[in-house]
């Protein structure tokens, strides 16, 4: 099993993105995926989870109208599409496989998202 | 949104128990479950289910959940065990996932 997450970088204030998460290794399309934030000596901060057919997903409440999940399961690939970001977004982003009850038993190494005001 | 409480930091001498415990109302009704993270790597599931342990995690770890307090055992800590450790539950009332902050263990 891998995750790999990119499209992370060094934004601008409201401008937008959207992260990557290529998987491999497991079916992808049998599985709930989820989106997690670290901030810089933060804690761990959950984001978002998409079902594995995409028709249910849950957003954090505050990041309602900001950001979006979506996936492709022809590709493996999860998507998390940010808009208006802000300096307070910056972190490292990691997606990670849900194991049917909640626990993230696989994630990735995270890519880092830095936005400079 | 629901509130999880863990304690910044637990210390403890090599060879002893340490407790990390997670608070938040009612959560004996809810499952939980516990992540470690060494410096510089990415989350590693410790528990699920509140008190399962994934294929490869020690026996020395295990995870109990009642009441208003969730809680993480180590036996036999080992300097490898240094890490920051958090719980991560379920809140029905906003459809979302919460993690604990967050407790740096430090073995002595």
């Amino acid at each position: 099993v891998q995750l790999v997450e990119s499209g992370g970088g060094v934004v601008r204030a409201g401008r937008s993105l959207r992260l990557s998460c290529a998987a491999s290794g497991f079916t992808f399309n049998n599985f709930v995926l989820h989106w997690v934030r670290q901030t810089p000596d933060k804690g761990l901060e959950w984001l978002a989870l998409l079902s594995s057919d995409g028709s249910r997903r849950s957003l954090k409440v505050s990041m309602i109208g900001r950001f979006t999940i979506s996936r492709d399961n022809l590709n493996s690939v999860l998507y998390l599409d940010m808009n208006n970001l802000g300096v307070e977004d910056t972190a490292t982003y990691y997606c990670a496989r849900d194991q049917e009850d909640g626990s993230l038993d696989y994630w990735g190494k995270g890519t880092l998202v830095t936005v400079s005001s | 949104s629901y509130l999880l409480t863990q304690p910044p930091s637990v210390s403890v001498t090599p060879g002893k128990t340490a407790t990390i415990t997670c608070g938040g109302s009612s959560i004996g009704s809810e499952t939980v479950h516990w992540y470690q993270q060494r410096p510089g790597q990415a989350p590693l599931l410790l528990i699920y289910s509140n008190s399962a342990r994934p294929s490869g995690i020690p026996v020395r770890f295990s995870g109990f959940n009642s009441d208003n307090t969730a809680t993480l055992t180590i036996d036999r800590v080992e300097a490898g065990d240094e890490a920051d450790y958090y719980c991560h539950v379920w809140d029905p009332n906003s459809d979302n996932w919460v993690f604990g902050g967050g407790t740096k263990l430090t073995v002595l």
